[in-house]
Parts: structure tokens; C-alpha cells; sequence
């Protein structure tokens, strides 16, 4: 079964406009961490921003901010002010349990900005 | 903050050669490191987990004696592809957690092109 699921293959975003990328998880664990990364076309993997199962607030790092449901089980990116340098695969990765680090990710969603 | 080097960051062989990809950490101790492939425009997927000084864990569908880790200390883990074929060609990536929020430093990745 699919633990992460994204379902925007692309998106289009309209420079200095926000945008929201979607993810849904899947877990029967209470204790979990979420990822979003940025990839580049070099391939590079650049971390964006983490929320955990127990943080009470949404997690924000700079235009990147994560809309956290937990009970609908998803954890939408939010980007504001797009810029063209965003324009990138954004992967969202989830962390299961407390007592593993393996990272799983989902199948991304291709972002452009155009001005 | 910590930084994994990852070499070469791309190779091309010919059909029926090893392959060998190194991970470094060069700032922090990397007592796990996690092995992705990536095919082009498509997902992370998880291959392998490798725990310096002992054997390393495969995911399902992997096989070990293709992918041959070796994580002999706490600064390197290899990935060797042996005896290559054009259906190996991807991108190659490590990972190891650093135990800070944000969690994970990734390789720059390797292109390998097997012609």
C-alpha cells in the first residue's frame, strides 16, 4: 500500500503567487515525522521543512509552510510569493515510528513558475 | 552542518563491469546510511540500509548480490553495482540521518549510464 501519496503530478504556478502541493500519508504509528525536499534538475535533494506527529503547530521556514491535518492524514506544502528558482521536483517523505530512520517518499510533484 | 560527498557524480560502463559509488561523511559520523535509485522522472526509491560494522538490510525486490554495500566505518559506505546492465542505468543516491530536526543529509547523487 501506498504510504505517501501525491497526487499532483504538475503544477503551474503564476510568479509571486502562492501555491499548495499536496501529500496524504499512511500510517497506523502515533509517531512520525514529515519532510518535504526540493530536487533540483542537478539532482541535488534540498531539505525544505519537517513537521512531527506531536508538534501542536504547523511548521514554517521562511515562504515554505505545511499545512498539517493530522486527522485527515495530510501534510500540504504551502509555498508563497513563488519565485522562478522554485521551479523543481518537491518530494513529500515521511519518517514511520520512533524507532527507525528510514526515510520513504512519495512520487513527487514537478513545480513551474512562470512569470 | 553535516555534508556527505558522494563519488563520482556521474560514470558510464560498459555492459558486464562493476561499478563502485562511495558516500563520505565529512563533518559527522555516519553510523547509517541509506542507498536510493532513482529512474528519470520518478520517485526515490529505497534500495538498502547500511549499518556500519554490519551487514546491510535490503528492501524487498532488491537484489544483494547485485548491490553489494559495504559500510566498513563511520565515514564511508560504498554501493557496488556489479556486473552492470543498460537496465541499471539511473540515479543513485545515499543518505544519512544526522539526528538534527530537518534529519537527513543526502549525496549529490550518481548518474550511472550503462551502455
Amino acid at each position: 500500500a501506498q504510504k505517501i501519496t501525491q497526487t499532483q503530478p504538475g503544477m503551474f504556478v503564476q510568479e509571486k503567487e502562492a501555491v499548495t502541493l499536496d501529500c496524504t500519508y499512511d500510517t497506523s504509528d502515533p509517531s512520525y515525522g514529515l519532510f518535504w525536499y526540493k530536487q533540483p534538475s542537478s539532482g541535488e535533494m534540498i531539505f525544505l521543512i519537517y513537521q512531527g506527529s506531536y508538534d501542536q503547530q504547523n511548521a514554517t521556514e521562511g515562504r515554505y509552510s505545511l499545512n498539517f491535518q493530522k486527522a485527515r492524514k495530510s501534510a500540504n506544502l504551502v509555498i508563497s510569493a513563488s519565485q522562478l528558482g522554485d521551479s523543481a521536483m518537491y518530494f513529500c517523505a515521511m519518517r514511520e515510528g520512533p524507532n527507525t530512520d528510514k526515510l520513504i517518499f512519495g512520487t513527487g510533484t514537478r513545480l513551474q513558475v512562470f512569470p | 552542518g553535516a555534508v556527505v560527498s558522494q563519488h563520482p557524480s556521474w560514470v558510464i560502463c560498459k555492459s558486464g563491469t562493476s561499478v563502485k559509488i562511495e558516500c563520505r561523511s565529512l563533518d559527522f559520523q555516519a553510523t547509517t546510511m541509506f542507498w536510493y535509485r532513482q529512474f528519470p522522472k520518478q520517485s526515490l526509491m529505497l534500495m538498502a540500509t547500511s549499518n556500519e560494522g554490519s551487514k546491510a538490510t535490503y528492501e524487498q525486490g532488491v537484489e544483494k548480490d547485485k548491490f553489494l554495500i559495504n559500510h566498513a566505518s563511520l565515514t564511508l559506505s560504498t554501493l557496488t553495482v556489479t556486473s552492470a546492465h543498460p537496465e541499471d542505468s539511473s540515479f543513485y543516491i545515499c543518505s544519512a540521518p544526522t539526528g538534527t530536526l530537518g534529519g537527513y543529509t543526502f549525496g549529490s547523487g550518481t548518474r550511472l549510464t550503462v551502455v
